[in-house]
């Protein structure tokens, strides 16, 4: 079964400094990768996706995230962080070839500090 | 806005209550996903329809049903609501593609009391 691990509760980070939000996951193929974000009292927004290809994504707000095969991570980055970035993160997996579940992790609360 | 239209937004009820969740999905969309988010669980998977067919189950009580009507709209049923059922439910919606994105509504607030 897949899984997805955010190790990190919270991540606390300088504005202007640049910013990761880690991601590890479990599949027995291939991925789908997403990275989703919830501000206070809304759904989740789409940020960015890897289906196949280019390692390195890039997706709204500035954001980027990085496939790593051999490490099954999933790392959420930008260069230089806003207040207004502060917000819970959730990175997700699907498998491919298997069911249509997408499995989100457990989050990380991104604190902007001004 | 995604396109993914929830109600209710918030519903306080009682325990031993039973509650209908409504979702409507995105034009065009087939897939339809619920989720519910609670503190001390995060964000769990349901269940998905597709096309008015279950496709896959997740952690979802014996409790809980859903279904995805012919006009691709879906609703999930709440009964015999316990305390430990207020969460945040979501719908999500995608179309029937490789690698498809899927698009959350705003999310109903369920309150049990």
């Amino acid at each position: 079964a897949q899984s997805v691990a955010q190790p990190e509760d919270q991540v606390n980070v300088a504005e202007g400094n640049p910013l990761t939000v880690k991601c590890t996951y479990s599949v027995s193929g291939n991925p789908y990768l997403f990275w989703y974000v919830q501000y206070p009292n809304r759904g989740l927004q789409f940020l960015l996706k890897y289906i196949t290809g280019d390692n390195l994504v890039k997706g709204s707000y500035g954001f980027e995230a990085e496939f790593n095969k051999s490490q099954t991570s999933f790392h959420l980055k930008k260069p230089s962080a806003l207040v207004s970035d502060s917000a819970l993160y959730f990175c997700a997996v699907r498998d491919k070839g298997r069911d249509d579940k997408i499995i989100f992790g457990k989050g990380t609360r991104l604190h902007i500090l001004p | 806005d995604s396109g993914v239209t929830q109600t209710p937004k918030h519903l306080i009820t009682a325990t031993g209550q039973r509650v209908t969740l409504r979702c409507s999905p995105r034009s065009g969309d087939l897939s339809v996903y619920w989720y519910q988010q609670s503190l001390d669980q995060g964000l769990q998977f349901l269940i998905q329809y597709y096309n008015g067919e279950e496709r896959a189950k997740g952690n979802i009580l014996e409790r809980f049903s859903a279904q995805q009507f012919p006009d691709l709209h879906s609703e999930l049923n709440l009964s015999s609501l316990e305390l430990g059922d207020s969460a945040l439910y979501f719908c999500a919606s995608s179309t029937r593609t490789a690698g498809n994105t899927i698009y959350f509504g705003e999310g109903s607030w369920l309150t049990v009391v």
